[in-house]
């Protein structure tokens, strides 16, 4: 059974620019999850979907972070502008609703916003 | 109220040794409690989790002990080994609106040296 992938794995941007990182969860998984681990802390929940459907986006900081889920498969989060503080490892996690609470977890996209 | 307290942060443990990491939570209505590990570069991965309903769990030389009252919950590593070094992140999960949410603690890098 494939992962989740996350690609590009790093990237290096000045602040005010853009970014996107795209995440494609393990087959059949309804459940998509991003994260933002600030170097030295746990995961922080950014936004959660169900199917195409976002369940949970009350930590996402909607005023330069968005993020989609099409037709229920992959995903893209992106950042505009991104600030200094941005810095940090974004991962995309998902999990087969069921019995199991268990999150996959791909390895991670490091952002550096210089 | 959604907090999770995890200590330590760094925890340096002779090989053979027993590694413990503790967690404290508030909110009574969380409903499971994982473990995650992650090494460098990698997503983090479910190593061992428990229901409040459950004092102890044991998986190989791994084992959650549940104390309820307390609102407390630690990891055990028996037999510590060098392969183990990675960073535990413990969590706390509730099903909110017929979805689950996670909160990861600070985690906690351990170091075990030969």
């Amino acid at each position: 059974e494939a992962g989740v992938a996350q690609s590009p794995r790093y990237k290096i941007i000045e602040k005010r620019q853009s970014v996107a990182f795209w995440c494609n969860p393990i087959s059949g998984h309804a459940t998509l999850y991003w994260y933002q681990q600030i170097l030295g802390q746990g995961p922080k929940l950014l936004i959660q979907f169900q199917n195409n459907g976002v369940v949970d986006d009350s930590q996402l900081p909607k005023d330069r972070f968005s993020a989609e889920r099409l037709k229920g498969v992959d995903s893209t989060l992106k950042i505009q502008p991104a600030k200094l503080e941005d810095s940090a490892v974004y991962l995309c996690a998902s999990r087969y609703v069921g019995y199991s609470y268990e999150q996959y977890f791909g390895p991670g996209t490091r952002l550096t916003v210089t | 109220q959604q907090q999770v307290k995890q200590s330590p942060q760094s925890l340096i443990v002779q090989k053979g040794g027993i590694s413990i990491i503790n967690c404290a939570y508030e909110n009574t209505a969380f409903d499971y409690f994982p473990w995650y590990q992650q090494f460098p570069g990698k997503g983090p991965a479910l190593l061992i989790a428990i229901r409040p309903d459950v004092s102890e769990k044991k998986e190989g030389r791994f084992t959650i002990s549940f104390n309820k009252s307390a609102k407390q919950f630690s990891l055990h590593i028996m037999d510590s080994q060098p392969g183990d070094s990675a960073t535990y992140f413990c969590a706390a999960s509730i099903e909110q609106g017929g979805y689950q949410k996670v909160t990861f603690g600070t985690g906690t890098k351990l170091q075990v040296i030969p």
